[in-house]
């Protein structure tokens, strides 16, 4: 199995601003997700974070709005950009290992 | 596009009540079905089928895939408070474009 540790874990941020969620695992993944679980609903997968080349993002998502790094086999960033209300949400990064998928604990964003 | 669908979206039992969930899937180049548990964190991983009619099983949850129906169900047995929690179902696409498409989450209420 696969331990995956988010930081923040929870952020109160200004409207406009920026903020990076870290995402690291305890052992190598071959693949690493980002989502979003906006209140009240479910998972949405925002990009698959690939490593050393650019992020593979879902309709209706895009990089100025939602860089993503990932320099090695352990370790991500999502950054939410220009923060609205809206991106008010739960950002979750997710790992293979082996034939199943985990997540992180999430990371709570509030944006005032 | 492919699309998950869990019934019923919520459930109010007694403790000791045995309970069905059902996911329905339309995915292309599906892979696997996998079953969450979601409380105030993030997805606890339950189960992962692939394989069709063979059930896995772990305590008083079990659950069933049929590939041809497309569906799966969860059932719990001998319900008690501490099941109480969303039940999140996903199903994995293979090759390519490697995806995780969640349904919208079964809201399972124990009651003492």
């Amino acid at each position: 199995s696969a331990v995956i540790s988010q930081k923040p874990s929870r952020d109160i941020c200004q409207r406009g601003t920026s903020l990076t969620i870290q995402c690291q695992v305890d052992s190598q993944v071959t693949m690493m997700f980002w989502y979003r679980q906006q209140p009240g609903q479910s998972l949405t997968l925002i990009a698959t974070a690939n490593q050393g080349s650019e992020a593979t993002y879902e309709s209706g998502f895009v990089i100025d709005k939602f860089p993503i790094s990932r320099p090695n086999l352990t370790f991500s960033t999502l950054t939410v950009s220009n923060m609205s209300p809206e991106d008010s949400s739960i950002y979750l990064c997710s790992g293979q290992s082996g034939n199943t998928i985990y997540f992180g604990e999430g990371s709570w964003l509030t944006v005032v | 596009e492919d699309k998950v669908v869990q019934s019923p979206l919520s459930l109010v039992v007694h403790e000791g009540d045995t309970v069905t969930l059902n996911c329905s899937y339309e995915v292309t180049n599906f892979r696997s079905l996998l079953w969450y548990k979601q409380e105030k964190k993030a997805p606890t991983f339950l189960f992962m089928l692939t394989s069709s009619g063979i059930e896995k099983k772990s305590g008083r949850l079990s659950s069933i895939l049929d590939k041809k129906e497309l569906f799966s169900i969860l059932n719990i047995t001998a319900t008690q408070t501490g099941d109480s929690a969303v039940y999140l179902c996903a199903a994995l696409r293979w090759g390519s474009n490697y995806k995780l498409t969640f349904g919208k989450g079964t809201l399972l209420t124990v009651n003492p």
